[in-house]
């Protein structure tokens, strides 16, 4: 299984730029890489997700470097909303679960 | 077009007591996963269904844990004799197809069981 690192926890303030990396060094060739956000009291939502380079949407963008063996989640001008975990999951091909890590928690402070 | 439904969203149970735990997924999707989330913690996988068939249960408990996706109706998640350690938060996520690469869950709110 490809297993994801992320840090614990980071901090930020309104307005700045948040860059959360994912580590996964035994990606396999065929897998994709996901982020998904959590809310206190809430179940997961689909954020972005790619396969290498640079995928990019209204809310956040995906960096994925030509070896595949991290990736890096980046939050533009976050807001106060932004705070909450941040989960890296890679898909595992011919299995039939997504494992999700235990996340970064990121709090942003005004 | 409504999303993943969880219901109920806090269930009470003393210890001993059957808990079941409902989850509608999005229509038309026929995957349905359930995850255990302590808190401060990750989510956990606990099982993964098709309709009528349990396709990985590896991390269900073996025992008072059981699931099931009828061809009519919600997935159940139930807990038997339930004890103070299954207190949590249950998840549940639906897609419209299997894990493969590139696949996207919808979660729904989840189901926080407190036991008495």
């Amino acid at each position: 299984l490809a297993k994801t690192t992320q840090p614990i926890s980071m901090d930020s303030y309104e307005g700045q730029e948040v860059n959360i990396t994912c580590s996964h060094n035994n990606i396999a060739t065929n897998d994709y890489i996901t982020w998904y956000q959590q809310f206190p009291s809430q179940g997961p939502r689909f954020i972005i997700q790619g396969y290498k380079t640079k995928v990019t949407n209204e809310v956040a963008s995906l960096f994925i470097p030509a070896d595949r063996k991290s990736s890096t989640l980046s939050l533009p001008r976050v807001s106060l909303s932004d705070t909450a975990v941040y989960y890296c999951l890679v898909g595992v091909v011919n299995t039939d679960k997504l494992i999700f890590g235990t996340g970064t928690r990121l709090q942003v402070f005004p | 077009n409504a999303g993943v439904m969880q219901n109920p969203r806090h269930l009470v149970r003393r210890r001993g007591q059957e808990a079941r735990l409902r989850c509608s997924p999005v229509k038309g999707h026929s995957h349905v996963y359930w995850y255990r989330q302590l808190p401060e913690e990750g989510l956990k996988f606990m099982v993964y269904l098709q309709k009528e068939n349990i396709i990985d249960e590896s991390g269900m408990p073996k025992e008072r844990f059981s699931a099931e996706f009828p061809k009519e109706g919600p997935s159940i998640l139930r807990i038997q004799q339930v004890v103070r350690g299954d207190s949590a938060a249950y998840f549940c996520a639906s897609s419209p197809s299997g894990p493969s690469t590139g696949e996207k869950l919808f979660f729904g709110s989840g189901t926080q069981l407190s036991v008495l």
